[in-house]
């Protein structure tokens, strides 16, 4: 596609639910990332995925949230057992290779409420 | 990778250019600077990236120091729509950490 794509774009869930947030990023981009944003904060690195291997995980915040990327295409990140605090948009992004100044294309987020 | 400081605020009058700074004295040779935007209740927007020499493109002007350990991000005739926050990141090229590292950024008021 043209762009990032995010999918839902909004999410409601009860606390102790597990969650799945959908990245589709642009066409050939090997490079993919995952970053939270609370609610009037910075962006909160958590993931990326070369191709379909995600070198870095140190990001993730505990063993509740993993990611996973098929085909060098789409990417999940779940949740489970959801907390308030998870509670953030998570954005996703997409770029041409990790180890080159390419710029990166965000999507616009999935915005998570645990209630 | 090397770290940035940018002001928290700032605030420019619509139609007049806005030179938003970012330091960054730790930078080393292979390291590229970044700029990117966030608009409100959207995510994150490219602006422009140099490593050396200062560069335009049809969103702003990135002037890089000589020694490198400074830039300034040029907005050439603010609009109400460039009120954002606006980071500056560094990355290392083959370096070892393959994300983007986002700061606090500056918050660019723009005023009618």
């Amino acid at each position: 596609g043209a762009g990032v794509s995010q999918s839902p774009s909004n999410k409601v869930t009860e606390k102790g639910k597990d969650v799945e947030l959908r990245c589709d990023p642009i066409s050939g981009h090997t490079a993919l990332y995952w970053y939270r944003q609370r609610l009037g904060q910075g962006l909160e690195f958590l993931i990326y995925f070369q191709g379909n291997s995600a070198p870095d995980k140190s990001g993730l915040p505990s063993d509740r949230f993993s990611a996973e990327r098929t085909g060098e295409s789409v990417s999940t990140l779940t949740i489970q057992r959801t907390q308030q605090e998870d509670s953030a948009v998570y954005l996703c992004a997409s770029s041409q290779g990790v180890h080159r100044p390419a710029g990166y294309t965000f999507g616009s987020g999935t915005r998570l409420t645990v209630v | 990778d090397a770290k940035t400081t940018q002001p928290n605020s700032m605030e420019s009058n619509e139609e007049e250019p806005v030179h938003l700074p970012c330091n960054h004295s730790t930078i080393s040779g292979t390291d590229y600077i970044h700029w990117y935007r966030q608009l409100p209740s959207q995510g994150p927007e490219y602006v422009i990236h140099g490593l050396t020499s200062n560069v335009n493109n049809r969103m702003a002007s990135l002037a890089i120091a000589e020694d490198r350990k400074s830039s300034t991000l040029i907005l050439h005739r603010a609009t109400l729509r460039d009120a954002a926050v606006y980071y500056c990141i560094l990355s290392r090229v083959g370096g070892s950490q393959g994300n983007l590292i986002f700061g606090k950024g500056t918050k660019l008021s723009v005023k009618p």
